[in-house]
């Protein structure tokens, strides 16, 4: 399936630290997105990194993406304590469907 | 908050009750979707529609019953339900395509 599944589950940190995710999928694609969610609130999106697009920054968000390894990676640098949400990605292959993994829960500690 | 509400917040029901839910979007977009999220299992898609018109299925039982009468409104009406439905009913809207999604704040669904 195509469905991208985060990697790891679950993040704890102190704040100021730097907190990475990854993202790895099975299918070629078109786009790959990064949402947060707050607990128990709608996604919201932070960025879009396209198939010929390597790396893309946006604030203290750095995305990745390695189109041969089919995986992408989300780097939040010098974190907060309102960084504590699940985050997803979500690939488009082509079907005009945005298909969403399970999600990383990061919690940030003051 | 993003251009996307959804009523109720939250909502409890019986097994026999008929309920809907409604989603608006105040961003002009054309395609609007609805999502269940359980937990621990990944966003589900249900529905989409384009232009008003449903154009995916994701085999969804026919107890949930979308309707979409203007590109602005999407409602789900509930019927029959059973304690597994219960989950976040999330509404989302874009330009269409792959692009961006917009997330309402969802409903949360009890059913008893």
């Amino acid at each position: 399936s195509q469905q991208g599944e985060e990697d790891p589950q679950a993040l704890s940190i102190q704040e100021g630290e730097n907190a990475t995710m990854n993202c790895s999928y099975k299918t070629s694609i078109n786009n790959l997105q990064w949402y947060r969610q707050n607990s128990g609130r709608g996604l919201v999106h932070l960025i879009l990194i396209r198939s010929n697009e390597r790396e893309k920054h946006s604030g203290r968000l750095r995305v990745t993406l390695d189109t041969s390894k089919k995986s992408s990676s989300l780097l939040i640098t010098a974190s907060r304590a309102a960084d504590t949400a699940s985050y997803f990605c979500a690939t488009e292959g082509g079907s005009e469907k945005l298909v969403f993994g399970k999600g990383t829960k990061l919690t940030v500690n003051p | 908050e993003t251009g996307v509400t959804q009523t109720p917040r939250h909502l409890v029901m019986g097994m026999t009750n008929k309920k809907s839910l409604k989603c608006e979007q105040h961003l002009g977009h054309n395609a609007m979707y609805w999502y269940k999220q359980s937990a621990k299992k990944p966003l589900e898609l249900m529905f989409v529609y384009n232009f008003k018109e449903q154009t995916e299925n994701n085999s969804v039982p026919s107890r949930f019953s979308p309707e979409c009468p203007n590109s602005s409104h999407l409602f789900l009406h509930l019927h029959t339900l059973q304690p597994e439905d219960s989950a976040l009913y999330l509404c989302a809207s874009s330009l269409g395509g792959a692009t961006t999604q917009y997330f309402g704040p969802g409903t949360r669904l009890l059913v008893l």
